[in-house]
């Protein structure tokens, strides 16, 4: 099975531009969460989504948006970008199960240099 | 709000020797907790996870230990190798939610 991939793998932009990241799942993956990795605030949850439905948001602000399509392939926009979103940004996949704990895999990410 | 505390930061361990790397949560509500391993231009890895219903679960040279009391969790890697040199994440999550949340991460070098 592929892993779950993410493109561009390197993005470059400047102060007030907006960007579009995407995120394939593994196949038959459902569940699709992204995080911002940075040096000083580590891994951290943006949100996550199942079915086409965003579930669970973390604490970012409205800025930061996503969506997940019917094949389950997810977008994560950050608009009116700011220097401190320079960071890289990783989605993870997992099916879902009700009985037991659901592994999630990452991808390489996406490394946003904002200017 | 940082839940989950992680340290050290940064670990040097001699080849063949145990690296220990120690996390503590203040959530009570959470019930599951992996081992996130990552290489530089790679994203994390699990390694190995545990439930709060056993105190230990090995496989191969990793190995999870719980106190649930103390709300603390930590991995021991026995005969250290130098390709297990990366950055180690301890994270918790809640069942049926997808949402981790990490440690600060402890950068490990295993030296000859």
């Amino acid at each position: 099975k592929a892993g779950v991939t993410q493109t561009p793998r390197y993005l470059i932009k400047t102060r007030g531009q907006q960007v579009t990241l995407s995120c394939s799942p593994i196949s038959g993956h459902r569940s699709v969460s992204w995080y911002q990795q940075t040096p000083g605030q580590g891994l951290q949850f943006l949100f996550e989504y199942f079915s086409e439905t965003q579930r669970n948001k973390g604490n970012f602000p409205g800025r930061f948006s996503g969506r997940q399509f019917s094949n389950s392939r997810s977008e994560m926009n950050v608009s009116t970008l700011e220097l401190g979103d320079s960071a890289l940004y990783l989605c993870a996949s997992s099916q879902i199960s009700t009985t037991t704990y659901n592994e999630q895999f990452f991808g390489p990410g996406t490394r946003l240099t904002v200017l | 709000q940082q839940q989950v505390k992680q340290s050290p930061q940064s670990l040097i361990v001699q080849k063949g020797g145990i690296s220990i790397i120690n996390c503590a949560y203040e959530n009570t509500a959470f019930d599951y907790f992996p081992w996130y391993q990552q290489f530089p231009g790679k994203g994390p890895a699990l390694l190995i996870a545990i439930r709060p219903d056993v105190s230990e679960k090995k496989e191969g040279r990793f190995t999870i230990s719980f106190n649930k009391s103390a709300k603390q969790f930590s991995l021991h890697i026995m005969d250290s190798q130098p390709g297990d040199s990366a950055t180690y994440f301890c994270a918790a999550k809640n069942f049926g939610n997808e949402k981790l949340t990490f440690g600060t991460g402890t950068r490990l070098t295993i030296i000859p």
